[in-house]
């Protein structure tokens, strides 16, 4: 089966770095996404990775190895509105997009 | 970026009555868009697949005659909820598959409430 595991929660403080890991298992590989999710608003994406390595934008970056099946999203100079859910998302090989549960970001000041 | 919109935004309802979701990609064509549904403090559930010309693909228990999908164009797709119970009260969601070059990105939309009395 498919699966993309990320943990529930995580907390960091304000100012501080913080790196939230996916690992996943897909029936092929087209890419990895990343989206910040607010409570109760829509998803937005975040980052695109399909090559390994580091993909930098802004405070945002993230990383990709695809031998590993492994993606990790940092997030530097953390602020209190970073606070919300991170989904990872794996386009598989029939370009569905399979979704992580998401990670929950609690920042504390 | 891409922009997709969704109308209406907040939708209450009585029990039994039909409801009608549109998504649109404002500034691209979509040749796909799917519908998500999200219940308070669980992740996205993709309910089916909207594909322009064609029949949606629905996802293993959503049952398609209860929620209808239209894509009539290559920006505008809709989700219809027919007779709706309280059950169906959610986060609805639209994406829309945008395709440039090599890169594929979903592009959602701001989200639908659906609150059935």
């Amino acid at each position: 089966g498919q699966n993309i595991d990320q943990p529930t929660e995580m907390t960091a403080t304000e100012g501080a770095i913080v790196q939230i890991n996916c690992t996943y298992q897909t029936s092929g590989f087209n890419g990895l996404f990343w989206y910040q999710q607010h409570a109760g608003e829509a998803p937005t994406f975040l980052s695109y990775n399909v090559l390994d390595g580091l993909e930098e934008k802004g405070r945002f970056s993230s990383f990709l190895s695809r031998s590993k099946g492994y993606s990790y999203l940092l997030l530097k100079e953390l602020q209190m509105k970073d606070s919300a859910s991170y989904l990872c998302a794996v386009l598989d090989s029939n370009y569905q997009l399979i979704w992580g549960a998401g990670t929950k970001l609690i920042i504390k000041p | 970026g891409a922009v997709v919109s969704q109308h209406p935004s907040w939708v209450i309802c009585k029990s039994g009555t039909s409801v009608k979701i549109e998504c649109r990609s404002l500034d691209f064509q979509a040749t796909t868009m799917f519908w998500y549904r999200q219940f308070p403090k669980q992740s996205l559930m993709l309910m089916a697949t909207s594909n322009e010309g064609s029949k949606a693909t629905y996802e293993q228990g959503v049952e398609k005659d209860k929620f209808l999908i239209n894509h009539a164009s290559l920006t505008l797709s809709t989700l219809t909820v027919t007779s709706a119970h309280p059950e169906d009260s959610s986060f609805y969601i639209c994406s829309a598959r945008r395709l440039a070059g090599e890169l594929e990105t979903q592009y959602f939309g701001p989200g639908t409430r659906l609150l059935v009395l």
